[in-house]
């Protein structure tokens, strides 16, 4: 039981490329959120997904795209980076939204740096 | 204004001693409350959720919630050097009540 797994650990990106980051889990769990940590900052919610096939956005959804690939997997996009996405990138997942008190589990973050 | 506010700190305490941390929010409409408590280079995990006004104890740990002050804290009692991380404060905002705001977390050190 892995939990909430992310890939890759640590990406370094030029202006202008993309590159979309991975999130599965296999806890069965509904719900799936992509987050951003910037120092200071706390985590801000990208988007997240309440169950499979639904997507909403979150507080910082511009320059994103995400796909709720099936239950287990919730994938976030980068089209375009910038160097204003250079942060740490953590997924996370609950069995149910976060308005009924579900503990959220995170992944261990994917760091990027974008030059 | 930002919907949840925390001393970011460092908030130096000697071991054994009580450590407070406090989070003011804004959205009067706030239900859901929690602390999750980050080590460096980690990921934030769950240490205590609070839904009521009053004090939650779980251990070591004392969550305290006010809402008519709009305020949320948490004790730590005889703290330990391990207990040195960033703790951030959470709240579940929007009309759904399904997004989770986070705070800017308050960084402890305890000292031996």
């Amino acid at each position: 039981n892995a939990g909430v797994t992310q890939t890759p650990k640590f990406q370094v990106l030029k202006t202008g490329q993309s590159m979309t980051l991975q999130c599965a889990q296999d806890m069965n769990h509904n719900s799936m959120y992509w987050y951003r940590q910037d120092p200071g900052m706390g985590l801000r919610l990208i988007y997240y997904s309440a169950s499979e096939g639904t997507t909403d956005k979150g507080e910082v959804p511009n320059g994103y795209n995400v796909s709720r690939l099936n239950k287990r997997e919730f994938s976030l996009r980068l089209e375009s980076a910038a160097p204003s996405q250079t942060s740490v990138y953590f997924c996370a997942s609950s069995a149910r939204l976060a308005g009924f008190g579900e503990t959220q589990y995170f992944g261990p973050g994917t760091r990027l740096l974008v030059l | 204004q930002k919907e949840v506010e925390q001393n970011s700190g460092p908030l130096s305490v000697p071991e054994g001693a009580i450590a407070s941390l406090n989070c003011t929010y804004s959205d009067r409409g706030s239900q859901s409350f929690f602390w999750y408590r980050q080590y460096s280079g980690k990921s934030p995990e769950l240490i205590m959720s609070i839904y009521s006004n009053g004090d939650k104890e779980d251990g070591r740990f004392t969550a305290q919630l006010n809402k008519a002050s709009q305020y949320v804290s948490l004790l730590i009692r005889d703290s330990q050097p391990s207990d040195s991380a960033t703790y951030l404060c959470a709240l579940v905002i929007g009309a759904a009540g399904n997004k989770l705001t986070f705070g800017g977390g308050t960084r402890v050190l305890v000292k031996p």
